[in-house]
C-alpha cells in the first residue's frame, strides 16, 4: 500500500540555519503531496502542497518540490526562526473516489530552533 | 475561515467507561475523519465518513465506533475505554469530491487519558 517515510527527529538547529526535512513516498498512482505543521498544543495546519510532478509548493519561506523520479518531497527553508519550532508531517493523498480523500501521513519530524 | 472544533481539549476517563468525542465543522464539508496521534507513529486513521450516516474503517478501528447523524458533526465513541487508548485524538474535514487537493482541515485535538 501507499506509505510515507520521513527523516527521524528531533532536529535541533540554531536560528538562521538552513533546514531540510526529508520525505519519501511510495504510491501506486499519482498522489498529491502535502506538508502539515503542528505547533505546540495545536492541531495540524496545511503548510504547503503540490499536486503533480515538478510542482513546487511554497509558504512562509518553506518550499518543497514534487520529485517523481526520486519519489521525494523534501521540505526546505533557508533561514529558520525560533517560531518555526513545531512538528512537521509529510502526507500523500489517495485520489480514488471510494477512498474519500484519505491522507497517509509520515511519522512526523520534531524541529527545535534555538536562539 | 474553516473551523473544526472538538468538544474537549483534555479528558480523563476510567477504564471501562464509555467515552464520546465530538467534532463539529462549519464549512459544509462532506468528508470527516478521526485520527489518533502517538509519538513516533504519526497520525493513524481510525474511521472516516464521506456522507451522513456513512462510515468507513480506517487503519485502526478496533475498540472504536463512530456516528454521523448530521453533516457537520462526527462523533468518535470508545465503547469501553482502555489504557492503551490514551492518546491525542484529532478530527479533520475536507470537501468531497475534492479533486486533486484533498486538503484536510484539523481541529485542535483532544488529549484523552484513560486511568
Amino acid at each position: 500500500g501507499d506509505s510515507v517515510t520521513q527523516m527521524e527527529g528531533p532536529v535541533t538547529l540554531s536560528e538562521e540555519a538552513f533546514l531540510t526535512i526529508n520525505c519519501t513516498y511510495t504510491a501506486t498512482g499519482y498522489p498529491s503531496l502535502f506538508w502539515y505543521v503542528q505547533y505546540p498544543g495545536e492541531g495540524l495546519q496545511l503548510l504547503l502542497k503540490a499536486t503533480k510532478a515538478d510542482d513546487k509548493g511554497s509558504n512562509k519561506g518553506f518550499e518543497a518540490t514534487y520529485r517523481k523520479e526520486t519519489t521525494s518531497f523534501h521540505l526546505e527553508k533557508g533561514s529558520v526562526q525560533v517560531s518555526d519550532s513545531a512538528v512537521y508531517f509529510c502526507a500523500l493523498s489517495d485520489h480514488a473516489y471510494n477512498q474519500g480523500g484519505k491522507l497517509i501521513f509520515g511519522q512526523g519530524t520534531e524541529l527545535s530552533v534555538k536562539p | 475561515d474553516v473551523k473544526v472544533t472538538q468538544s474537549s481539549r483534555y479528558l480523563v476517563k476510567r477504564t471501562g467507561e464509555k467515552v464520546f468525542l465530538e467534532c463539529v465543522q462549519d464549512m459544509d464539508h462532506e468528508n470527516m475523519f478521526w485520527y489518533r496521534q502517538d509519538p513516533g507513529l504519526g497520525l493513524r486513521l481510525i474511521y472516516f465518513s464521506y456522507d451522513v450516516k456513512m462510515k468507513e474503517k480506517g487503519d485502526i478501528p478496533e475498540g472504536y465506533s463512530v456516528s454521523r447523524e448530521k453533516k457537520e458533526r462526527f462523533s468518535l465513541i470508545l465503547e469501553s475505554a482502555s489504557t492503551n487508548q490514551t492518546s491525542m485524538y484529532l478530527c479533520a474535514s475536507s470537501l468531497f469530491p475534492s479533486g486533486v487537493f484533498n486538503e484536510q482541515f484539523f481541529g485542535p485535538g483532544t488529549r484523552l487519558t484513560v486511568l
